[in-house]
C-alpha cells in the first residue's frame, strides 16, 4: 500500500528557517517524481515543484523558485520542504504527493505551516 | 504558464441531482487534464485522469470529458458523500496548474 506521511504542525516567527518532510513507503521511491502542493486558508491548490529521487533532478513553479528548496533522502525514502527564511504569506496547508506521470495519484495528509510574530 | 479556469466556483445542489463542473485551459493540453475531490481537512483525492479515465475505486456515477482547451466533470446523481471541494490540474507541461476549485454545497 503506498503511503505518504508528513511532518507534524508547525509554528514559526518570520524569519526563522523550516524543513518540512515526507515519508514514503509502498512504492520504489526512486523510481517516481514526488511533489509539493500549497493550500494557502480558505483557497486553492497551487503546485510548488518535484523532485526525482533516483538522481535528484528537481522543477520548481517560477512562483515558488528561490523561495523553497525541495530535496530527497534516498536513503530513508523522505521528501524535503525547506525556506531559509518565512515570512507570514507562507501560513499554509503543504501536501506531499506521488505523481504518475504528470498525476498525483497518492497524497500525504498535509503540514499546516504557521508563521506568525 | 498554462491558466485553468473553473466554474462555477460554487454550486448548490439535493442528493440525486446531477452536477456539471467545467474547467477551461488558456492554450491546448489535449487530453492531459485530471479532477480531484478534497473534503475540509483533507487530501485531495485523484479521481479522473487523461480527461475521461476513472481512478480505480472511484464510483461510476463520476465521468469526466472533453479535450484541447474545455473539460467537464459530471456527477449523474449526487451523494451524501459527494459534497466536497472539485479541482482540475492540466498535466501536459510545466508547471503543472490548477483550477481555482468548485465547492459542491448542499441545497
Amino acid at each position: 500500500e503506498v503511503q505518504l506521511v508528513q511532518s507534524g504542525a508547525e509554528v514559526k516567527k518570520p524569519g526563522e528557517s523550516l524543513k518540512i518532510s515526507c515519508k514514503a513507503s509502498g512504492y520504489i521511491f526512486t523510481n517516481y517524481w514526488i511533489g509539493w502542493v500549497r493550500q494557502m486558508p480558505g483557497k486553492g491548490l497551487e503546485w510548488m515543484g518535484i523532485i526525482y529521487p533516483g538522481d535528484s533532478e528537481t522543477k520548481y513553479s517560477p512562483s515558488f523558485q528561490g523561495q523553497v528548496t525541495i530535496s530527497a533522502d534516498k536513503s530513508t525514502r523522505t521528501a524535503y520542504l525547506q525556506w531559509s527564511s518565512l515570512k507570514a504569506s507562507d501560513t499554509a496547508l503543504y501536501f506531499c504527493a506521488k505523481l504518475d506521470s504528470l498525476n498525483l495519484d497518492y497524497w500525504g495528509q498535509g503540514t499546516l505551516v504557521t508563521v506568525s510574530s | 504558464d498554462i491558466q485553468m479556469t473553473q466554474s462555477p466556483s460554487s454550486v448548490s445542489a439535493s442528493v440525486g441531482d446531477r452536477v456539471t463542473i467545467t474547467c477551461r485551459a488558456s492554450q491546448d493540453v489535449n487530453t492531459w487534464l485530471v479532477w480531484y475531490q478534497q473534503k475540509p481537512g483533507k487530501a485531495p483525492k485523484l479521481l479522473i485522469y487523461a480527461a475521461s479515465y476513472l481512478e480505480s475505486g472511484v464510483p461510476s456515477r463520476f465521468s469526466g470529458s472533453g479535450s484541447g482547451t474545455d473539460f467537464t466533470l459530471t456527477i449523474s446523481s449526487l451523494q451524501p458523500e459527494d459534497f466536497a471541494t472539485y479541482h482540475c490540474q492540466q498535466a501536459n507541461s510545466f508547471p503543472l496548474t490548477f483550477g481555482g476549485g468548485t465547492k459542491v454545497e448542499i441545497k
